[in-house]
């Protein structure tokens, strides 16, 4: 399978801990998103990487919040001090610089109890 | 946050009907994407649309990117039930620089009585 692979699936926390998601974008696309999605909506962005550079922040990103791509390949997604209002499903898509379609994987489920 | 106006927001048919969904913006768009999510999982591409005007299909599935370039929609013929879902609507904001999020409408939600 050479889509997007996303790791955990599946992430329970108490309040206050601090998690990291990874995710593997498809091995040729060098830009690679963040979103997150709570019931009922629709996705929304987080952050996006050009290679290794992190080019938007969207100011839902607070300062617990940090994204990495060190090598321009995968990418993590930390939060710290974890909030309940944290709980909701985190995307990673990527695309090609060419096209720029993205495609999405997965999906980690966070819970904050 | 900016949405896109998805409608219907939700649809009951039953097997074999056509279903039609269509997304609206104020703003223009230099591209508008249709996914399919299932639950508990990511959305899934169906179809990419590039250009003012195309009209694109995938199987049993055609999408259209409006001229005006501020609307699409989605049209899936004789729905089956492996069709239920959740449909998105996306669109890429025709801007310079590094905006390339994608801004989302709620969703369709699509129910298929056998």
């Amino acid at each position: 399978d050479t889509g997007v692979s996303q790791d955990p699936r599946h992430k329970i926390t108490k309040r206050g801990q601090n998690v990291t998601f990874r995710c593997d974008p498809i091995s040729e696309h060098n830009r690679l998103y963040w979103y997150r999605q709570t019931l009922g909506q629709g996705p929304e962005f987080l952050t996006y990487f050009q290679n290794e550079a992190q080019l938007e922040k969207s100011r839902l990103l607070s300062d617990r919040f940090s994204a990495e791509r060190p090598k321009g390949s995968f990418s993590t997604l930390e939060i710290q001090r974890t909030e309940q209002g944290d709980s909701a499903m985190y995307l990673c898509a990527s695309s090609s610089f060419s096209l720029d379609t993205q495609y999405f994987g997965p999906g980690t489920r966070l819970t904050v109890l | 946050g900016q949405q896109l106006n998805q409608s219907p927001q939700s649809m009951f048919i039953q097997e074999g009907e056509d279903v039609s969904m269509n997304c609206t913006s104020s703003s223009i768009f230099n591209t508008w994407l249709w996914y399919k999510q299932d639950p508990g999982e990511g959305p899934v591409l169906l179809i990419a649309l590039y250009k003012a005007g195309e009209l694109t299909s995938n199987g049993r599935l055609t999408a259209q990117f409006g001229i005006t370039r501020k609307d699409s929609f989605l049209n899936i013929s004789a729905s089956i039930p492996s069709d239920v879902g959740i449909y998105f609507c996306a669109g890429q904001l025709k801007s310079a620089g590094n905006n390339r999020k994608l801004i989302w409408g709620l969703g369709t939600s699509l129910a298929v009585n056998p």
